[in-house]
């Protein structure tokens, strides 16, 4: 059925670093896939999404890399700030009635000043 | 612009007691509406999504309910809170996607409290 699996579950960075977040998916139709990042106790917003005519896309320090044959996909922030400290989730839409996405588990992002 | 809104914000209600949580959407038309459900720590669980006027589709069978009375209104329900429906409750909408992937885009969010 479908799945979206994201890894790690927790990821502590240095200020300055770079941060990977990854995640898999289970259902080859998918063709949309965004990234939520949610600060404590406020709603998701979405920081950045690819579809799947594309392999990559970037947004000032952010980037999405998207491997349909292996079926996973990637967040990338570079030069980490405190502000980036949040839970971040990824999602894939399935292609079915709805527009549904189906969201990973989350990643708590740390970044230690 | 397009903007969605949600009340209450927060809400403390005992076990047994009813629920009416109320999402509205502006600034356009015929949306997909959604309602999830997010445990302290936890990812977000869809329960309930809607196309159009009266069309819901449940996701998760439990002791709630969602209508949508209006075309950009949507609302979850309950007649008999349990303990295990604490939690964040979000509500979000899409443009009505067809072949166009379309972000999902949430509201605030209600914390319901059950005691």
């Amino acid at each position: 059925g479908e799945n979206v699996e994201q890894h790690p579950s927790t990821l502590s960075v240095q200020e300055g670093d770079s941060a990977v977040i990854k995640c898999t998916y289970s259902d080859s139709a998918s063709n949309y896939f965004p990234w939520y990042k949610q600060e404590l106790g406020k709603r998701p917003q979405l920081i950045i999404d690819i579809r799947s005519n594309v392999g990559e896309k970037k947004d000032q320090r952010i980037a999405v890399t998207l491997n349909k044959t292996a079926k996973h996909f990637s967040l990338h922030i570079t030069e980490t700030q405190p502000e980036d400290s949040a839970v971040y989730f990824c999602a894939a839409r399935y292609w079915e009635y709805g527009n549904k996405l189906v969201f990973g588990a989350g990643t708590i992002l740390r970044v230690k000043s | 612009s397009q903007t969605i809104h949600q009340w209450p914000a927060t809400l403390v209600q005992p076990v047994g007691s009813p629920l009416s949580l109320e999402c509205t959407v502006e600034g356009t038309s015929n949306p997909n509406l959604y309602w999830y459900r997010q445990a302290a720590g936890r990812g977000l669980q869809l329960l309930f999504y809607s196309v159009g006027i009266g069309q819901i589709s449940s996701e998760v069978p439990q002791n709630l309910s969602a209508s949508r009375p209006q075309d950009r209104q949507f609302i979850l329900s309950s007649k008999k809170l349990l303990l295990s429906d604490s939690g964040f409750y979000l509500c979000a909408w899409s443009v009505l996607g067809g072949q166009n992937n379309q972000p999902q885009h949430f509201g605030d969010g209600t914390r319901l409290s059950i005691l």
